[in-house]
């Protein structure tokens, strides 16, 4: 059981949007800055998101955060083949001082 | 060029134990914080350990593992000890905090099995 709850499975139609929630609560994502993290078939996560709504350099525009209160949202617009990955979000949390990953979430662009 | 290269995985008995090393080049290795993440076979990501003017550790690893660094060497480190079929896992190392971990080496596997 995560600390952070993600939805097992999201899926949509290539160029479609697709949101990923996270939720937590005040002792993580409510009191610290939230990051998202996608993961490729065979290789190793790679930052998508951080702070909880800044892309770093490299990452397109196509991929956005938002937080609100203990819960966190990543969308992807104009979803494309190889967008298919499991995604992650993560947070410090105040509480376990500890680091804490959602589940994980498995995009299938059909 | 940027990197963590991961390095110490293997093989090893329950009850065992193994040091990982990561291995930072291309910037300025004492500057940053940094972690190890694992993901067991099949599953999700698990924050491990981190380090930056102190030491934080996972629940299920907490005084079996032990986080270090060396920054004349560029280098991190993660002593694991009595060792359970449970850390049985693909082991990364990511620098950065929670807020945004943006350098991720490849990982290194570990098994542990009798």
């Amino acid at each position: 059981q995560s600390v952070l709850t993600q939805p097992p499975s999201v899926s949509a139609a290539p160029g479609q949007k697709v949101t990923i929630s996270c939720s937590g609560s005040s002792s993580n994502i409510g009191g610290n800055y939230l990051s998202w993290y996608q993961q490729l078939p065979g290789t190793a996560p790679k930052l998508l998101i951080y702070e909880n709504n800044k892309r770093p350099s490299g990452i397109p525009d196509r991929f956005s955060g938002s937080k609100s209160g203990t819960s966190a949202t990543l969308g992807i617009t104009g979803l494309q083949t190889g967008d298919e990955a499991d995604y992650y979000c993560a947070a410090w949390d105040n509480s376990l001082s500890a680091g804490v990953f959602g589940g994980g979430t498995k995009l299938t662009v059909l | 060029e940027v990197q963590l290269v991961e390095s110490g995985g293997g093989l090893v008995e329950p009850g065992g134990s193994l040091r990982l090393s990561c291995a930072a080049s291309g910037f300025t290795f004492s500057s940053y914080g940094m972690n190890w993440v694992r993901q067991a076979p099949g599953k999700g990501l698990e924050w491990v350990s981190a380090i930056s003017s102190y030491t934080s550790y996972a629940d299920s690893v907490k005084g079996r593992f032990t986080i270090s660094r060396d920054n004349a060497k560029n280098s991190l480190y993660l002593q694991m000890n009595s060792l359970r079929a449970a850390d049985t896992a693909v082991y990364y190392c990511a620098r950065g905090k929670l807020d945004g971990m943006d350098l991720w080496g490849q990982g290194t596997t570990v098994t542990v099995s009798s």
